[in-house]
C-alpha cells in the first residue's frame, strides 16, 4: 500500500522569506511524486512532479521540490514567498511498480499562510 | 486547449436520492479519474476509466459507480445518497500513461440534506 504524510497542517511564513512544505511518502516500489495547489472553491492545480533523474525538480510559479530517496521525502520549496502563494498544498504519490493505473494517493494537505 | 470541465458545479440533493455528475476531459486525454474531497477524509480516489474501461477502483461502496463514453467524457453516479456523501467531487484527466500528469477540473460541490 502507498501512503503520503504531510506533517504540518499549517505553515506560516512572512512575505519574501523562503518557504518549505514537508512531504514524506511510502511505496513498495519506486515513486512518482506530485505537488498540487488548491485555491478556495477551485480544483487542484499541478505544480511539479518527480519521475526520475535530477533530485531537484523545478515547477510553476517559482516552486521547486527535492526528492530524497533515503529519507523518502519530497519537500516543496520556494526561495521567496508571495502573499498570493497562500493556499492549500497537496503532495501525492503513485507507485510505478503497482498496476494501479493512474491512481494518486494524497497527503492530508498543508495550508500555507503568507503574511505581508 | 480547454481544461477539464465538470457539470454541474453545485448540487443539492436529499437523502435517498441519486445523482449523476459529468466530466469532460482535456481534448486527446483518454484517462479520467474521480476523487472525493471531504474535510474529514481528505482526497480519496474513487475510480479511473481508460478507453471506456474501469482500470482501477478505490475503496467505496457499490453505490458509487461510473462510466466513460467513446469520446472520453465520463459520468459518475451515486445512488441512495447519504449525508456523508456531501463532498467536493473532482475529476482529473490525463493521456493515460503512468508517468502522465493528471489535470483536475474545478469540481462539483454536492450537498446532501
Amino acid at each position: 500500500a502507498q501512503s503520503v504524510a504531510q506533517p504540518e497542517d499549517q505553515v506560516n511564513v512572512a512575505e519574501g522569506n523562503p518557504l518549505t512544505v514537508k512531504c514524506t511518502y511510502s511505496v513498495s516500489g519506486n515513486p512518482y511524486l506530485f505537488w498540487y495547489v488548491q485555491y478556495p472553491n477551485r480544483g487542484l492545480q499541478f505544480l511539479l512532479k518527480y519521475i526520475t533523474g535530477d533530485n531537484l525538480v523545478k515547477g510553476s510559479y517559482g516552486f521547486e521540490a527535492e526528492f530524497n530517496k533515503s529519507q523518502t521525502s519530497f519537500h516543496l520549496k520556494k526561495p521567496s514567498a508571495l502573499v498570493s502563494d497562500s493556499a492549500l498544498y497537496f503532495c501525492a504519490v503513485r507507485d510505478m511498480n503497482n498496476n494501479a493505473g493512474n491512481m494518486l494517493t494524497f497527503g492530508g494537505g498543508t495550508r500555507l499562510m503568507v503574511k505581508p | 486547449k480547454a481544461g477539464v470541465t465538470q457539470t454541474p458545479r453545485y448540487l443539492i440533493k436529499t437523502r435517498g436520492q441519486q445523482v449523476t455528475l459529468s466530466c469532460s476531459p482535456i481534448s486527446g486525454h483518454r484517462s479520467v479519474s474521480w476523487y472525493q474531497q471531504t474535510p474529514g477524509q481528505g482526497l480519496q480516489f474513487l475510480f479511473e476509466y481508460f478507453s471506456e474501461t474501469q482500470r482501477n477502483k478505490g475503496n467505496f461502496p457499490g453505490r458509487f459507480s461510473g462510466r466513460q463514453f467513446s469520446n472520453s467524457r465520463s459520468e459518475m453516479n451515486v445512488s441512495t445518497l447519504e449525508l456523508g456523501d456531501s463532498a467536493l467531487y473532482l475529476c482529473a484527466s490525463s493521456s493515460g500513461g503512468n508517468t502522465d500528469t493528471q489535470y483536475f477540473g474545478p469540481g462539483t460541490r454536492l450537498t446532501v440534506l
